[in-house]
């Protein structure tokens, strides 16, 4: 499975809002409501943001939101702030789990 | 507190061998898919195996297939990567994560660096 395709950088100020797209195919994006997104600080591990495309985990912010069209998934942040600046990466789950390549947020 | 907690990453020749550990507290670790995903020095995150509920299922990830292999010890709620014939493009920190729901990894360990160097 190939990588799935994202924005290498993003950036906002604050209070703005931002999307990041991840372009994946028919056989994975587009065929399973199974698309995640993570946010890693510099030198954390990831935290699980948005799951089966827009479903948050308990204690996420509801500013992060997640959709779907077609083979592409989109995350939103709303209100940006300053502690959103980090790397965002998708993934997409079909028979195993492929990963965006990443998208580095900055918040000006 | 829901914990995983990664060791046994270190300095390795190539064509070495080393086995991880990822010791799950907090919850009920034999209920849940567990994963193995790595992210190389200032490179992306890339999903490595992953083991179902009691062992009896694993995948890899074709860049591992026939030299990493998945196991678990549900009696000592451990998670474990036997890595074998390493490679200097095998370097990266190593993370073990739970599959809390379908294809996504709601907890994560702090990872555990390998280095794959002579």
């Amino acid at each position: 499975q190939s990588a799935l395709t994202q924005p290498a950088s993003v950036s906002g100020s604050p209070g703005q809002s931002i999307t990041i797209s991840c372009t994946g195919t028919s056989s994975d994006v587009g065929g399973y409501n199974y698309v995640s997104w993570y946010q890693q600080h510099p030198g954390k591990a990831p935290k699980l943001m948005i799951y089966e495309v827009s479903n948050r985990p308990s204690g996420v912010s509801n500013r992060f939101s997640g959709s779907k069209s077609g083979n592409t998934a989109s995350l939103t942040i709303s209100g940006l702030q300053a502690e959103d600046e980090a790397d965002y990466y998708c993934s997409s789950y079909t028979s195993n789990v492929v990963f965006g390549g990443g998208t580095k947020l900055t918040v000006l | 507190e829901v914990q995983l907690v990664e060791s046994g990453g270190g300095l390795v020749q190539p064509g070495g061998s080393l086995r991880l550990s990822c010791a799950a507290s907090g919850f009920t670790f034999s209920r849940y898919w567990m994963h193995w995903v790595r992210q190389a020095p200032g490179k992306g995150l890339v999903w490595v195996s992953r083991i179902n509920f009691d062992g009896s299922s694993t995948s890899y990830a074709d860049s591992v297939k026939g030299r990493f292999t998945i196991s678990r010890d549900n009696a000592k709620n451990t998670l474990y990567l036997q890595m074998n014939s390493l490679r200097a493009e095998d370097t990266a920190v190593y993370y073990c994560a739970r599959g809390g729901y379908p294809g996504a990894f709601d907890i994560w360990g702090q990872g555990t660096m390998v280095t794959v160097s002579s």
